[in-house]
Parts: structure tokens; C-alpha cells; sequence
């Protein structure tokens, strides 16, 4: 099976960076994609990571590396509309093409 | 991106009844999902509903319990049966871009109270 670990809260000021950690266990996967989920809210798809290294798109980028099993997600210039859940999930081909959620972090943005 | 639909929005519902739950997407599609999530929880994967199979469940997720139709591109239900306490949840439905499993968009979601 997979499992993916996120921290549970974090906490920033407006304006400041920060970054939103995942760590996972899995037989194999094809990449690692980020959602954000406000209160009340659909999740929505932000980035994905098909291969090692930076994906950037405007202020959210995010990063892979599959010899550590780690991945992040890295917030910008962060604003109060910022302040969500956000989930890493694992692409799986293996039992059919889907996708395996983590645990999810609610971030915090105050002033 | 797809626009997605479902009906109801939430619905208080006693033990023992079942419950249709109805995803509308405005555009085809091949693969569409449906998943669980408890208020902040993650996310937990009870089918994909891909149009012209059967739907394919997860461990944990049985089809006399959660039955799926898929009668076209655009369209799915998912029914929750003999309902207790334990099925209250948020049901969402989602769809992949294309053949992009891993660029989903999701339904606002289904809010179900078991009484």
C-alpha cells in the first residue's frame, strides 16, 4: 500500500514563504500532485511533479525527489485568501491509474 | 477544466434508508471518481467509475453497500445503502483531464448526515 505523511498545521505571516512537506511510502507511483481545499470547499488541483526536481507555476511551486520520498510544496508572497488545507497525492498505476491523498496540512496565514 | 455538478448539496437521512447521490459533468469524460472525506480529513478513494465497465472498488468499499451506475460521459451516481451513523460524510465526485489522472476536478460535494 502507500501511505504519505504531512504535517498537520502550519502557521505564516502574510507576505511570508512558506513550505508544506510530504513525506511517502509506496511500491511505486508516476508522480506527486498538490491540491488546496478551503473550509466548505471542492478540492482544487494546483501542481504536479512527473519528475525530480522544481515545478513552478506563479507563486506555488513544487518539488520531488524520489530517493527521499519527499515532496513540498512551496508557497509565495503568501496571502490571507492562502489559508486552506493542501494535500499531496500520489499517482498509482498499480490496482488501476488513481490517486492516493495524504494526510493534508491546514495552513494558517495571519497578519 | 470541467464544471461539475452534484445533487443533493447535503441531506439528513435515517439509518437503515439509502441514499442516491447524482455527479453531473458539463463535459465527457472517461474517468470519474468518487471519494470520502470526513470534515479535516483527507481524502478516501471508494471507486472509479470509468463509462462502459463495471466500477472498480477500493479495499474497504463494497458494491452492495455503495452501488455506482455510469450511464454515459457525462453523468454518475453513487448510492449509499443501508445507511448508519458511521457513512455520515462529505461524498465527492471527481473526474481526470483527459487521460491526467493526476489533474482532477472535483465536485462541490455532498454533505450526509446519518441519524
Amino acid at each position: 500500500g502507500q501511505s504519505l505523511e504531512q504535517p498537520s498545521e502550519v502557521t505564516a505571516v502574510e507576505g511570508a514563504i512558506v513550505q508544506i512537506n510530504c513525506t511517502y511510502q509506496t511500491s511505486g507511483f508516476y508522480g506527486l500532485s498538490w491540491y488546496q481545499q478551503h473550509d466548505g470547499g471542492a478540492p482544487t488541483f494546483l501542481s504536479y511533479n512527473a519528475l525530480d526536481g522544481l515545478e513552478e507555476t506563479g507563486r506555488f511551486s513544487s518539488f520531488l525527489s524520489r530517493s527521499d520520498s519527499y515532496g513540498y510544496l512551496l508557497l509565495q508572497e503568501l496571502q490571507m485568501k492562502d489559508s486552506a488545507s493542501y494535500f499531496c497525492a500520489l499517482g498509482i498505476t498499480g490496482g488501476g491509474n488513481k490517486l492516493t491523498f495524504g494526510t493534508g496540512t491546514q495552513l494558517k496565514v495571519e497578519l | 477544466s470541467a464544471v461539475i455538478s452534484q445533487k443533493p448539496s447535503r441531506d439528513i437521512c435515517q439509518r437503515g434508508t439509502s441514499l442516491t447521490i447524482q455527479c453531473q459533468v458539463d463535459s465527457q469524460v472517461t474517468m470519474m471518481f468518487w471519494y470520502r472525506q470526513q470534515p479535516g480529513q483527507s481524502l478516501t478513494l471508494i471507486a472509479t467509475a470509468n463509462q462502459g465497465s463495471e466500477a472498480t472498488y477500493e479495499s474497504g468499499f463494497v458494491i452492495d453497500k455503495f452501488p455506482i451506475s455510469r450511464p454515459n460521459l457525462t453523468f454518475s451516481t453513487l448510492t449509499v445503502s443501508n445507511m448508519s451513523p458511521e457513512d455520515s460524510s462529505i461524498y465527492l465526485c471527481s473526474v481526470a483531464a483527459g487521460t491526467r489522472v493526476y489533474e482532477q476536478y472535483f465536485g462541490p460535494g455532498t454533505r450526509l448526515t446519518v441519524t
